[in-house]
């Protein structure tokens, strides 16, 4: 199976500082079509995991323009460029490009 | 509003079995693929399995395989895991989602004797 490896695995901030997570995979994520599929989520706790990001770099529906998406081949970002307090959550990258679909271990934003 | 409500989790001894069940309302459930995914205590998320729209076409995690097995009711807008010979290490939350888009709130599965 792919692996994916997170960092950091904590990430403390201030609220309005960005900060950056990535994601680095065993194998590279482009799909036979051309796509990358890579998908960014956040779980807040006591909730279930929410999608952020799709295929690399697109926002999902209702999703702040503060949370951003980047990279190619096995290196991901998630990106906020402002941190504000509901953004406190774990966020988890996850490749569907190979089968079966798997998740980072976790990074955890928490607050400085 | 699209929903998905979980049931059917509990404690169970290993070796033991369960049926989970994944409720979707506010959509067209018979056109979605429906996928389980777990999250263990260590909140490490796992693809468990999946099942296309009409049921025809299924797949598994090598770690479930031959011991669960998933299924659908489109008639009634349900997806069933049916887990045989839990183990310890299926203890988690059980989530099902429609493709990723949208997740219910998951069903605990406790194994331990």
């Amino acid at each position: 199976d792919v692996v994916l490896t997170q960092s950091p695995l904590s990430l403390p901030v201030t609220l309005g500082q960005a900060a950056s997570i990535s994601c680095r995979s065993s194998e590279s994520l482009q799909y036979s079509d051309g796509n990358t599929y890579v998908n960014w989520f956040q779980q807040r706790p006591g909730q279930s995991p929410r999608r952020l990001i799709h295929n690399v770099s697109n926002r999902d529906s209702g999703v702040p323009d503060r949370f951003g998406g980047s990279g190619s081949g096995t290196d991901f970002t998630l990106t906020i460029s402002r941190v504000e307090a509901e953004d406190i959550a774990v966020y988890y990258c996850m490749q569907g490009s190979h089968w079966p679909p798997t998740f980072g271990q976790g990074t955890r934003l928490e607050m400085k | 509003e699209v929903r998905l409500v979980e049931s059917g989790g509990g404690q169970v001894q290993p070796g033991g079995s369960l049926r989970l069940s994944c409720e979707g309302s506010g959509f067209p459930f018979s056109q979605y693929w429906i996928h389980w995914v777990r999250q263990d205590p260590g909140k490490r998320l796992m693809w468990v399995s999946r099942i296309d729209s009409d049921g025809t076409s299924t797949s598994y995690a090598d770690s479930v395989r031959g011991r669960f097995t998933i299924s659908r009711d489109n008639t009634k807008n349900r997806v069933y895991l049916q887990m045989n010979g839990l183990r310890v290490e299926d203890t988690a939350v059980y989530f099902c989602t429609r493709e990723s888009t949208h997740w219910g709130r998951g069903t605990l599965v406790a194994v331990s004797s």
